[in-house]
């Protein structure tokens, strides 16, 4: 296993249109994460799921985004009807909950959304 | 609200020098602490990961600190090198089944 991926690395989008990124965890992490990075902060939380369930979301989540981790495995997060405000480095980390705790978080790569 | 703060926001330092970066957490009850390493346009590397039990870990040419009664995790890298330029990031747990919570993190830069 080669670590926390996600595709696409970058997506350039026009105003209005939907996105959906994918993030595949570290085989057996069940808890998976995605964040949200703007130039020069540190990245914010925007959801998490154990397993298949989705057990926290941030204010900053707004209707216009969706995401869902069918199965247990990959995630997805959809952005619908995107803004110029939603330009960002989206990550995603897994983390391996071990007896229900949090151990260390990996990260992946990121996707940079840029809207046009 | 958990708060974390980094400061400074840069710091640039010829080769060869140790170093120290600080980071502060407005509130004492975390589960554990993180530090990341970020290079441009790029996702986030673990550096160290200190449990809430413990004071220090170690990795190479990098030891972190963590006094929770103080709200105080420092990162020091030791003999440092121009392939340490980067931002690095601290990131606290505030419990064990919660996000993490990031500093704005602090660019180094490492000069020739």
């Amino acid at each position: 296993d080669t670590g926390v991926s996600q595709d696409p690395r970058h997506k350039i989008t026009k105003r209005g249109q939907n996105v959906t990124f994918r993030c595949d965890p570290i085989s057996e992490h069940n808890r998976l994460y995605w964040y949200r990075q703007t130039l020069g902060q540190g990245p914010e939380f925007l959801t998490y799921f154990q397993n298949e369930a989705q057990l926290e979301k941030s204010r900053l989540l707004s209707d216009r985004f969706s995401a869902e981790r069918p199965k247990g495995s990959f995630s997805t997060l959809e952005i619908q009807r995107t803004e110029q405000g939603d330009s960002a480095m989206y990550l995603c980390a897994s983390s391996p909950a071990k007896g229900g705790t949090d151990t260390e978080a990996f990260f992946g790569q990121g996707t940079r959304l840029t809207v046009v | 609200k958990q708060e974390v703060t980094q400061i400074p926001a840069a710091l640039s330092v010829p080769e060869g020098e140790n170093l120290v970066l600080n980071c502060s957490f407005t509130d004492s009850a975390i589960y554990n602490l993180q530090w990341f390493r970020q290079d441009p346009g790029k996702g986030l590397t673990s550096l160290l990961l200190i449990q809430s039990s413990q004071r220090e870990q170690t990795s190479g040419r990098l030891n972190a600190s963590l006094d929770k009664s103080s709200g105080r995790s420092t990162l020091y890298i030791a003999a440092s090198q121009p392939g340490d330029s980067a931002t690095y990031l601290c990131a606290v747990r505030p419990g064990a089944n919660s996000k993490l919570t990031f500093g704005k993190g602090i660019t180094l830069s490492v000069r020739p």
